[in-house]
């Protein structure tokens, strides 16, 4: 299996802009988290989807972002509009059904720099 | 709420020396997951080892282990002849029923040749 994909793998854009990241999850995989990495906050939690249905989103910061998961192989993380204070690592993860046999496998991040 | 906390921000081992990197963690929760991820500078998170609340054995894989202590909540990995190429982030986190993950800020290892 090639992993978890994201795309892109690093994007730098200017304050306003609308940015999009992506992900596919590794097949079969039913559960699917994007997470946010930064210096200050470490690791975040920003929203889980299971069998493409949004679960919990309490971790998304605030309107400008938000996600999608249109089918088993694709999801989406929008950011509109972008500020500086969004640049951070963004990773994809995705699980199967069943927490107890299978954990978290990550994707390799994209790296968002918003000037 | 469930927290993770790595009390070491640093660690440095010597080639082929074994290094101990702490986590603790705070729940009420009996039984739930705990991992050891690996981000090397690719940024790639990488599985070390995971447990299972509810098993005793400490779990093994190769040149990795813990030691769980569930009543001190307290999981400890331990890297057996480090190689240059454990040198790397090292997140200890914790999950329970809803697939909640909960990372600790990371101990940064460095491995001498």
């Amino acid at each position: 299996d090639a992993g978890v994909i994201q795309s892109p793998r690093h994007e730098v854009t200017e304050m306003g802009q609308e940015v999009t990241l992506r992900c596919k999850p590794i097949s079969g995989h039913d559960y699917l988290f994007w997470y946010r990495q930064t210096m200050m906050r470490g690791l975040e939690l920003l929203i889980y989807f299971n069998n493409n249905v949004p679960i919990d989103d309490s971790g998304m910061p605030e309107d400008r972002f938000s996600a999608k998961m249109p089918n088993a192989s694709f999801s989406t993380l929008k950011i509109q509009p972008s500020e500086p204070r969004d640049s951070a690592v963004y990773f994809c993860a995705s699980s199967k059904l069943v927490p107890s046999t299978d954990t978290q496998y990550f994707g390799p991040g994209t790296r968002l720099t918003v000037l | 709420a469930q927290t993770v906390t790595q009390s070491q921000p640093e660690m440095s081992v010597q080639e082929a020396e074994t290094v101990t990197l702490s986590c603790t963690y705070d729940t009420s929760e009996s039984d739930y997951y705990l991992f050891w991820y690996k981000q090397p500078p690719s940024r790639q998170m990488i599985l070390v080892i995971r447990q299972e609340a509810y098993k005793q054995q400490n779990a093994t894989e190769n040149r990795f282990s813990v030691n769980f202590q569930k009543a001190a909540k307290s999981f400890s990995l331990k890297i057996s002849d480090s190689q240059l190429g454990d040198a790397a982030m090292y997140f200890c986190a914790f999950m329970y029923n809803n697939n909640d993950m909960r990372f600790g800020a990371g101990t940064r290892l460095t491995v001498k040749p």
